[in-house]
């Protein structure tokens, strides 16, 4: 959807540096959430928000830093990366109706070598 | 903490036949979403289920949700190439904000 971007679209970076990715939304969407997609293991959620300033682990977030000090911004921070961090990272949002769907972004693919 | 487990990770068909995924939680759910992912692409949202024994089509495509509210199905009938994809259900805990996703089935098609 047009609505949420993330960049960069694609990534290779070095084993112990930092690296952000970034999502953005326009629909003011109050949650947003981090997932990353790996062969066998499909969509993990990283870390979300429900709003800005307020955040929240999720299923793998070891590793990860978020942040969301506006509403329409949610960067995901790899603060030393690893191999295993290799993946497909999408970037979601969705209203705050709990059965509202999820809006995704087209996704970053990034390599750590 | 909540699984949901989805069957078959992946199926190859021919053009014209059926296909269905299974989905499946260890938990009640309150509600499940299907999503479907173009290779290459972005989940996309196809549609939610909320009762119990609830059915749902959408064109060719059926929807599923269980009397206990623990597994759920989509059937594709006379699947076409354009149905490739990797199909995702999505399930929520009552009081969660978050979706826990199956791992997906992955449909190919044979023209």
């Amino acid at each position: 959807d047009a609505g949420i971007t993330q960049s960069p679209r694609y990534k290779i970076t070095e084993t112990g540096r930092q690296v952000t990715l970034m999502c953005h939304q326009t629909w003011s969407h109050s949650y947003m959430f981090w997932y990353r997609q790996d062969l066998g293991h499909g969509l993990r959620l990283i870390y979300y928000s429900a709003a800005a300033d307020i955040t929240d682990k999720g299923e793998v977030p070891d590793g990860y830093v978020v942040s969301r000090s506006k509403t329409e911004n949610f960067p995901l921070t790899l603060e030393s990366a690893t191999r295993s961090q290799t993946s497909v990272y999408f970037c979601a949002s969705r209203t705050t109706g709990e059965g509202s769907p999820l809006h995704f972004g087209n996704g970053t693919r990034l390599t750590v070598t | 903490g909540q699984q949901v487990m989805q069957i078959p990770q992946y199926q190859h068909v021919q053009e014209g036949e059926d296909f269905t995924t299974y989905c499946n939680s260890s938990t009640t759910l309150s509600n499940i979403q299907w999503y479907k992912q173009r290779p290459g692409g972005h989940p996309v949202f196809l549609i939610q289920l909320v009762k119990s024994g609830e059915v749902k089509k959408q064109k060719r495509l059926t929807f599923q949700f269980g009397e206990a509210k623990k597994n759920s199905s989509l059937h594709i009938t006379a699947t076409q190439t354009t149905d490739v994809g990797t199909y995702f259900c999505a399930g929520r805990d009552s009081g969660y904000s978050t979706l826990t996703f199956g791992k997906g089935t992955m449909l190919l098609v044979s023209p």
